[in-house]
């Protein structure tokens, strides 16, 4: 069965503080992808990797950077954590063979900045 | 360009009465269509997906949807609403062949049942 994991259900961090959200799956995808999800915003897209070391920002990169140093394995990083940055963070991959870009959900991370 | 709109920010239902949450989409290619169920507190699901094949396509959990070129929509159904069903749903548009990008999202439906 596909399995997307996250590292952490729910996190609470500083405002300045940095953070580090891990995303790790088990299908041999070849793309990744962050995402974070706000009432009334649906789903917008931070950055995604399409190979170990390569990423593309999506709508919304300002203020987080990523890391994919393993095929399995893509990192979101918030450098200085900021009270606008609480949210509700999404990792997801796909198939680069599947025509269709069906993606597959980790389970989610709640981030609160304090 | 492409672009998903869910017409419905909520949605109440009876339980065992008929679902419909309403998408329309805007492509300039032939899209493919998808429906994510989100429950509380859990990642997004596959409901069913649209890929050029049957226009109308059966999902999971008694789930389907219709997709109308004419319309450009791709209304989501089921015919008896149950407790379980209650969750956020969005409506997922794409028009890449393939690769990492080309997915808009639509900004969800809450479906609430009434008990």
């Amino acid at each position: 069965d596909v399995k997307v994991t996250q590292s952490s259900r729910y996190l609470v961090k500083r405002t300045g503080e940095k953070v580090f959200l891990e995303c790790v799956q088990d299908m041999d995808h070849e793309n990744m992808f962050w995402y974070r999800q706000d009432p009334g915003l649906g789903l917008r897209l931070i950055y995604f990797s399409y190979d170990v070391k390569m990423k593309e920002k999506g709508d919304i990169p300002e203020g987080y950077s990523v890391s994919r140093e393993k095929k399995e394995r893509f990192s979101l990083i918030l450098e200085s954590a900021s009270t606008n940055q609480t949210s509700m963070y999404l990792c997801a991959s796909s198939d680069d063979r599947a025509p269709y870009n069906e993606q597959f959900f980790g389970p989610g991370t709640r981030l609160t900045v304090l | 360009a492409q672009s998903v709109t869910q017409l419905d920010s909520h949605v109440s239902v009876s339980e065992g009465t008929p679902v419909l949450l309403r998408c329309n989409y805007s492509s300039s290619y032939s899209p493919s269509l998808f429906w994510y169920v989100q429950h509380p507190n859990k990642g997004l699901q596959l409901l069913l997906k649209y890929t050029s094949a049957a226009t109308l396509v059966k999902g999971i959990n008694g789930f389907e949807a219709e997709f109308k070129k004419s319309e450009t929509s791709f209304h989501l159904t089921k015919p008896s609403a149950h407790m379980s069903d209650a969750a956020e749903y969005f409506c997922v548009v794409s028009t890449s062949g393939g690769g990492a990008d080309g997915l808009t999202f639509g900004k969800g439906t809450h479906l609430i049942i009434q008990p």
